[in-house]
């Protein structure tokens, strides 16, 4: 069966950073993209980041281009999202999607506050 | 990245058929058969329900059905359950190789 396990989330003060990380199994994880999408409590789905399976292209949202950065490792079958200069408003469930959103994991909450 | 436009909330009674509609712009619904459907119950994580505009995957029943008319797709349930009871999402595949989601539709079986 199709896992993806987020893992990183908590609590960070604004201006901090937070790396959150998704390990997959039971698919071939290399020959995939990936995808970040979050969703601020009591709000709808945003898509943040998407990286493709194995060129360095990576795509971003305006609302966090240049302040995170997707990654992966297709070795240890994870996919990462660094977080730096976090706000207030980037407080979220982040979860990690497969390529073409047909799985993702259960999740993982982020809040900046101070 | 302009969020595509759903409507807030949308109700039907069981049995009937109800359509969600999304709008968007030729930089992405009219661009691309790339739009997909999700299905979010509370404290869930999103399901996928269509994609490329009409395909289901295995296991959503064809009660569900979707297609798409220039920068607007829509979502049609038929045979309405209670289980159907959730947030549903658009989403489409932009010319600029990113992603966007409409604001969700909540909806509501009488």
């Amino acid at each position: 069966d199709v896992q993806l396990v987020e893992s990183g989330g908590g609590l960070v003060k604004p201006g901090g950073s937070l790396r959150l990380s998704c390990a997959a199994s039971g698919f071939s994880f290399s020959n995939f993209a990936m995808n970040w999408v979050r969703q601020a409590p009591g709000k709808g789905l945003e898509w943040v980041s998407s990286i493709r399976s194995r060129s360095p292209d990576t795509y971003y949202a305006d609302s966090v281009k240049g302040r995170f950065t997707i990654s992966r490792d297709n070795a240890q079958n994870s996919l990462f999202l660094q977080m730096n200069s976090l706000r207030p408003e980037d407080t979220a469930v982040y979860y990690c999607a497969s390529q073409s959103f047909d799985f993702w994991g259960q999740g993982t909450l982020v809040t900046v506050s101070s | 990245q302009s969020a595509l436009t759903q409507p807030a909330s949308v109700s039907g009674s069981p049995g009937q058929s109800i359509t969600i509609s999304c709008t968007g712009t030729s930089r992405d619904i009219g661009a691309y058969n790339y739009v997909s459907w999700f299905q979010q119950h509370p404290l869930k994580a999103p399901k996928l329900l269509i994609y490329e505009v009409s395909n289901r995957p295995s296991g959503v029943p064809n009660r569900f059905s979707g297609s798409k008319s220039g920068n607007t797709a829509s979502l049609t349930i038929s045979g309405l359950q209670a289980e159907d009871e959730a947030d549903y999402y658009c989403s489409s595949y932009t010319t600029i190789n990113t992603r966007v989601f409409g604001g969700g539709t909540k909806l509501t079986v009488l």
